[in-house]
């Protein structure tokens, strides 16, 4: 079955180290998102790419980085810039940027410690 | 711009309807509806384009008013399994197209 595979599902890191996120996608979407989420914040954009080696920044970019060197995978690393990176993190994607519907990972909880 | 949904959260028995309201103080090109289960990824409901329709399957439907940018979601006859917390998520041509989600309403439905 199609799908996006976040890893890992649980992730522990120490202050002032930077951890990568893992998405990958067999849905052959060409629009791919990370969002942030926080308790009573909803969903907030991180970075997003319509294509392949293409990439924008979302609302709150500063302290993650992104690459998209293939259309499957959109890995996000969380950089010891990010101040406060305790939160759950939701990699999407959709078949192209804007109007269609968003199918989602299973998120990744990242815990400083 | 974040849009503004309403009831924060409500409280249902089985059978009993709903409706949750999402505002916009941008013109709309679409509005997105989500269901996210606790510690699960939110599941696309449905999608509306500005045109006013109304849109839906079952007992879960969806309206657009373009003139007054906002959305509401119907839940007819609530099953113990609508209990989630439900995200708006619009769409519109000032944001460059990109989907900005509101804070979400949670809907726990009781037997």
């Amino acid at each position: 079955d199609g799908g996006i595979t976040q890893s890992p599902k649980y992730l522990f890191r120490k202050e002032g180290q930077n951890v990568t996120l893992s998405c990958e996608q067999n849905l052959n979407h060409d629009a791919m998102y990370w969002y942030r989420q926080d308790p009573g914040q909803g969903l907030r954009l991180i970075y997003y790419s319509q294509i392949v080696n293409d990439f924008q920044k979302g609302d709150i970019a500063e302290g993650y980085s992104v690459s998209r060197e293939k259309k499957e995978s959109f890995p996000l690393t969380v950089t010891s810039a990010q101040k406060n990176p305790t939160a759950f993190y939701l990699c999407a994607s959709s078949i192209s940027f804007g109007a269609r519907g968003y199918t989602f990972g299973s998120g990744t909880r990242l815990t400083v410690v | 711009q974040q849009p503004v949904q309403s009831p924060q959260a409500v409280i249902l028995r089985e059978g009993e309807d709903a409706v949750i309201n999402c505002s916009s103080s941008k013109a709309l090109y679409s509005v997105h509806w989500y269901r996210q289960k606790h510690g699960e990824a939110p599941v696309f409901l449905m999608i509306l384009l500005k045109g006013g329709e109304q849109k839906g399957h079952e007992k879960i439907s969806a309206s657009f008013n373009e003139k007054k940018q906002q959305s509401s979601l119907y839940l007819t006859a609530s099953q113990l399994s609508y209990s989630g917390t439900y995200f708006c998520g619009t769409v519109t041509m000032e944001y460059g197209n990109k989907l900005v989600f509101g804070a979400g309403t949670i809907l726990r439905v009781k037997s």
